[in-house]
């Protein structure tokens, strides 16, 4: 069964790179959740999408983080003037009900930023 | 803003013992929700519970969530070398709050 997929799993960036970071939920999921986990630390909140509206982004850490989902399926996680901070893992996370109810993880891009 | 912190950070048991962790919020949840993460993997729902008292059993799990819903625990009895990774309890509705995890060592 295809459960949330995102790509790259691995993503090395030079400081001052754009990346672009994609997240495939699962068919028919409302909510789509993203997240940053730093090492040996629990997942934070990032932006939160009902559908094609970001109902939520009061976790992005600054302007340089852009998140999108225009046709309320695939979403996008952009980072602009990537900085070493940055380096972390992004997971996405999907439910079929509005909020965060029974989330389902993809396995994150790891974010390398040189 | 919102806290969720987790006790304790780090547990190791021996195969066959017991394991608890606690979860505790600094606000009042609508819903308390737990997740296993093995290591180098992502996070797994395990369960959900709503209700103030709520208390729910998977197999070896027992999840309770407080009366004043600002608190919850896992217990694991008899642990086996399965169980290893870290739990994490989360919570909200539109933002969603993750505690700061407990990692578990299950030692043979």
């Amino acid at each position: 069964g295809a459960g949330v997929s995102q790509s790259p799993r691995y993503k090395v960036a030079k400081r001052g790179q754009d990346v672009a970071l994609r997240c495939d939920p699962i068919s028919g999921h409302v909510s789509l959740f993203w997240y940053q986990q730093a090492l040996g630390q629990g997942p934070e909140f990032l932006t939160y999408f009902q559908n094609e509206a970001q109902l939520d982004k009061s976790g992005l850490p600054s302007d340089r983080f852009f998140a999108e989902r225009p046709e309320g399926s695939v979403s996008t996680l952009k980072i602009q003037r990537t900085q070493q901070e940055d380096s972390a893992v992004y997971l996405c996370a999907s439910s079929l009900a509005p909020g965060g109810y029974e989330q389902y993880f993809g396995p994150g891009t790891r974010l390398t930023v040189t | 803003g919102q806290q969720v912190m987790q006790i304790p950070q780090y547990q190791h048991v021996q195969e066959g013992e017991d394991f608890t962790t606690y979860c505790n919020s600094s606000t009042t949840l609508s819903n308390i929700q737990w997740y296993k993460q093995r290591p180098g993997g992502h996070p797994v729902f395990l369960i959900q519970l709503v209700k103030s008292g709520e208390v729910k059993k998977q197999k070896r799990l027992t999840f309770q969530f407080g009366e004043a819903k600002k608190n919850s625990s896992l217990h694991i009895t008899a642990t086996q070398t399965t169980d290893v990774g870290t739990y994490f309890c989360a919570g909200g509705g539109n933002q969603f709050y993750f505690g700061t995890g407990t990692s578990l060592t299950v030692i043979p």
